[in-house]
């Protein structure tokens, strides 16, 4: 069973747009949502976090949009750069920390230049 | 300021043979987390884990899968008697504490090939 799906897959942005990657969550108990971005031969690095108290949350250009009644959250990237291109993780946790994370799946994104 | 170590970067196994993967946590750190990822997958939580002391092994294979983390070196996860199925990478990650809004930093991944 999978708790926390993730899409698109695979992503192509023109350099200077916006990437956005969706991720939806089963279980209500979660209350910590961090996204990673992971590049090749890397271990994955944590990027931003929100918890479900907020609807919004924003550093730099990165921004993680959170609806807590449909169970979703997206991570938002503005002015996309080919240095983000990487794979994308979104994750969740019951505990509020680093316990446990169920992590979706992964978004391969492509800036291209 | 060392991140989280991971040795080897890469093992290969031969069907049978047992594998054991280091993690040495950031300095200070007491908390540690195995994790796997198979290809094209996300990370699946294996055991989280202090000093001596196993805290949930809840994603932990019941059988063949161990792991420790003792008062003094690293954190060692070990997988007797492999199969091909076991080929992954397998990441640590540390972290200070285990409370609310933790931040867990992870090391570049063991990738085991079994062969």
């Amino acid at each position: 069973q999978q708790q926390v799906k993730q899409s698109p897959q695979s992503l192509i942005v023109q350099k200077g747009g916006i990437s956005i990657i969706n991720c939806a969550y089963e279980n209500t108990a979660f209350d910590y949502f961090p996204w990673y971005q992971q590049f090749p031969g890397k271990g994955p690095a944590l990027l931003i976090a929100i918890r479900p108290d907020v609807s919004e949350k924003k550093e730099g250009r990165f921004t993680i949009s959170f609806n807590k009644s449909a169970k979703q959250f997206s991570l938002h990237i503005m002015d996309s750069q080919p240095g983000d291109s990487a794979t994308y993780f979104c994750a969740a946790s019951r505990q509020g920390g680093a316990d446990g994370l169920t992590f979706g799946k992964g978004t391969h994104l492509i800036i291209q230049p | 300021n060392a991140g989280v170590m991971q040795n080897p970067r890469h093992l290969v196994r031969r069907r049978g043979q047992e594998a054991r993967l280091r993690c040495s946590p950031m300095k200070g750190h007491s908390h540690v987390y195995w994790y796997r990822q198979l290809p094209e997958e996300g990370l699946k939580f294996m055991v989280y884990l202090q000093k001596e002391n196993i805290i949930d092994e809840s994603g932990m294979p019941k059988e063949r899968f161990s792991a420790e983390f003792p008062k003094e070196g690293p954190s060692i996860l070990r997988i007797q008697q492999v199969v091909r199925g076991d080929s992954a990478a397998y990441f640590c990650a540390s972290s200070l504490s285990g409370g609310m809004n933790t931040e867990a930093f992870f090391g570049q991944g063991t990738r085991l090939t079994v062969v």
